[in-house]
């Protein structure tokens, strides 16, 4: 098992241009979530969700958007990216359990 | 409203002493607590976790944590310290419901002299 995935592993943007960042786990788990981790301030809820086809706001969920269209899968997106989102950003997932499974980050600067 | 404090923002100690990382917790109800650590560049492992039960946890790597429900308190301990625990160290708390959000605090930096 992979385990939980993430792509791309580093990324640098303008400010304004949107991207997509990929979360993908092969544990067959309901729920998943995206943090983003800041100097520190720990990490922080932006989205999660409880099942394929379902997501709910968290902590932090301004200028972000997520999909769950497959279980498997959860995309997070910037639309218009802004240096304030300059952070790493952590996808988990768990199962039924409290347990979370982090994958190992993606690294992103606005410029 | 549920939080989590780490007291220690960095903490320097010698290889083969002792360590205490701080916790502190404010949860209405018995809390699931964790204790994650993240080594330079990399995603979080989870070192250890509290449901219920014995108050004093074992974990991965030598690690072991005690809850004290009457201080709100969930510190991390190892007897001896290697070098290769120098990381940063995250304690969280999972929220009440089913939906499994984390509150982490502000991380704990160990460094370890050799």
């Amino acid at each position: 098992n992979a385990g939980v995935t993430q792509t791309p592993k580093f990324r640098v943007l303008k400010t304004g241009q949107s991207m997509t960042l990929l979360c993908a786990q092969d544990m067959n788990h309901e729920y998943m979530y995206w943090y983003r981790q800041d100097p520190g301030m720990g990490l922080r809820l932006i989205h999660y969700s409880v099942g394929e086809g379902t997501t709910a706001k968290g902590e932090v969920p301004d200028g972000y958007n997520v999909s769950r269209l497959k279980k498997q899968n959860f995309l997070l997106g910037l639309e218009s990216a802004a240096p304030s989102q300059t952070s790493v950003y952590f996808c988990a997932s768990r199962l039924g359990g409290h347990e979370q499974y982090f994958g190992p980050g993606t690294r992103l600067t606005v410029t | 409203a549920q939080s989590v404090t780490q007291p220690d923002i960095h903490i320097t100690v010698s290889e083969g002493a002792s360590l205490e990382l701080r916790c502190n917790y404010s949860y209405g109800a018995t809390p699931y607590l964790f204790w994650y650590v993240q080594s330079p560049g990399q995603g979080l492992q989870l070192l250890l976790k509290y449901f219920s039960g014995d108050t004093l946890v074992q974990g991965i790597k030598g690690f072991e944590a005690e809850f004290k429900r009457s201080q709100s308190s969930f510190n991390l301990r190892k007897p001896s310290v290697h070098w290769s625990d120098a990381a940063e160290y995250f304690c969280a708390v999972a929220r009440s419901g089913n939906t499994g959000k984390l509150i982490f605090g502000q991380g704990t930096t160990l460094q370890v002299k050799p």
